[in-house]
């Protein structure tokens, strides 16, 4: 069975500028997340979708971040502008239904914001 | 709002020593607690789920245990080896349905041979 697969998995960019993350979880599972893992500490929940829907986006900083998952199936998170402050490790995971105890973590992507 | 504090923040260890790991947790009504391995430029591996009505599990080498009253959660690693160097996030979870993972701030695990 894949796993959850991310892209890319390294980008750097100067702050003010504007990049995008994809994720595609595993086939079949319902709820997707959006992860953000600044060095040194926990992930923290960015952002969770059931099917094409969000149901909690409450850490989101939505005056810079925004996610899709169109279809219920692969996901975009996208950070407009960017800040020195968003540099981490943005992780995507998926579970076969909410709130199941299994999620199930991709790569990463790791963003060096200049 | 739940915290998660995990202690040491850093640990170094010789090639077959025992050792334990520690979480704990302010808010005691939680629903699971899970314990993660993170390998660099990876991502995170499950370990051991706890439910908030047992009191451990084990799994090979790994017994995590919980005590829910008092916000604590232990894993021991029994004889660690080189492949053991990681690090180790616990996760607590509220209840069911959308509730989410609170991520520890984790453990950086290296053991030399």
């Amino acid at each position: 069975e894949a796993g959850v697969a991310q892209s890319p998995r390294y980008k750097i960019i100067e702050k003010r500028q504007s990049v995008a993350f994809w994720c595609n979880p595993i086939s079949g599972h319902a709820t997707l997340y959006w992860y953000q893992q600044i060095l040194g500490q926990g992930p923290k929940l960015l952002i969770q979708f059931q099917n094409n829907g969000v149901v909690d986006d409450s850490q989101l900083p939505k005056d810079r971040f925004s996610a899709e998952r169109l279809k219920g199936v692969d996901s975009t998170l996208k950070i407009q502008p960017a800040k020195l402050e968003d540099s981490a490790v943005y992780l995507c995971a998926s579970s076969p239904r909410a709130g199941g105890n299994e999620q199930f973590f991709g790569p990463g992507t790791r963003l060096t914001v200049l | 709002k739940q915290e998660v504090t995990q202690i040491p923040a850093a640990l170094s260890v010789p090639e077959g020593e025992n050792l334990v790991l520690n979480c704990s947790f302010t808010d005691s009504a939680i629903y699971n607690l899970q314990w993660f391995r993170q390998d660099p430029g990876k991502g995170l591996t499950s370990l051991l789920l706890i439910q908030s009505s047992q009191r451990e599990q084990t799994s090979g080498r790994l017994n995590a245990s919980l005590d829910k009253s008092s916000g604590r959660s232990t894993l021991y690693i029994a004889a660690s080896q080189p492949g053991d160097s990681a690090t180790y996030l616990c996760a607590v979870r509220r209840g069911t349905g959308f509730q989410k993972l609170v991520f520890g701030t984790g453990t950086r695990l290296l053991v030399s041979p």
